[in-house]
């Protein structure tokens, strides 16, 4: 079983809609929590970063983080077709474990 | 300012062949990541490199694989006697310090193993 588990999609949502998605992870030393967007052919660039659990907004974007469950989520508000790209979601453990762990990525496509 | 690059940005190489990629982190960025990006398997992380410290190389699959950091900047990745399944991207990432900052990734390098 991989350490994180992420739903490759692919999902299609139509503009506007409210886009959710999510990771579990199974190593509880996970403390920082990261997702990514990365377009194709491209590099991934950082969306949001969180440390433990709770919540974390940015404009459109909001990331959940509980840990008693291994689970964490992104919601992209009022979604539009420059958000179809892959999520990555990314974590690590505790400072002086510098590597990150990645889910597999989801594909998401806004329809306009 | 300027961000991580990488070059080449696509290698086409023969099974048994050595290659080379190559990674400019962004100036001032203490700390250099290597990534692979498989398809359908997200980023496995190879190796990382930190100041003057001995590099992580707890990800690298096997001893063909090295890489190294001159002078604490650009760093080179090296396959050596490739293989069809080292066909991947490899993703260069740099950030400002260890302890948790943002690390910042390049376009990758595309690599095809005829």
């Amino acid at each position: 079983q991989k350490e994180v588990e992420q739903d490759p999609g692919p999902l299609s949502v139509p503009e506007g809609a409210i886009v959710s998605l999510n990771c579990t992870y199974s190593n509880s030393a996970f403390q920082y929590f990261m997702w990514y967007r990365q377009y194709s052919r491209k590099g991934p660039e950082l969306l949001m970063y969180t440390y433990s659990s709770g919540n974390k907004e940015d404009g459109r974007f909001t990331a959940q983080v509980d840990k008693s469950s291994k689970y964490i989520s992104l919601f992209i508000r009022d979604s539009q077709p420059s958000d179809s790209a892959t999520y990555l979601c990314a974590m690590r453990s505790n400072f002086g474990n510098e590597k990150l762990t990645f889910g597999t990525g989801t594909r998401l496509t806004i329809i306009p | 300012g300027a961000g991580v690059s990488q070059s080449p940005s696509n290698k086409v190489t023969e099974k048994g062949k050595d290659v080379e990629l190559r990674c400019d982190p962004i100036s001032g960025h203490t700390a250099l990541y290597w990534y692979r990006q498989s398809l359908g398997q997200g980023l496995e992380f190879l190796i990382y490199f930190q100041g003057n410290s001995a590099p992580d190389k707890s990800g690298l699959p096997s001893d063909r694989f090295s890489a190294e950091r001159t002078g604490g900047s650009v760093s080179t990745l090296t396959i050596q006697r490739t293989q069809q399944e080292d066909s991947a991207v490899y993703l260069c990432a740099s950030s400002f310090a260890a302890g948790g900052e943002t690390q910042y990734f390049g376009p990758g390098t595309r690599l095809l193993v005829l």
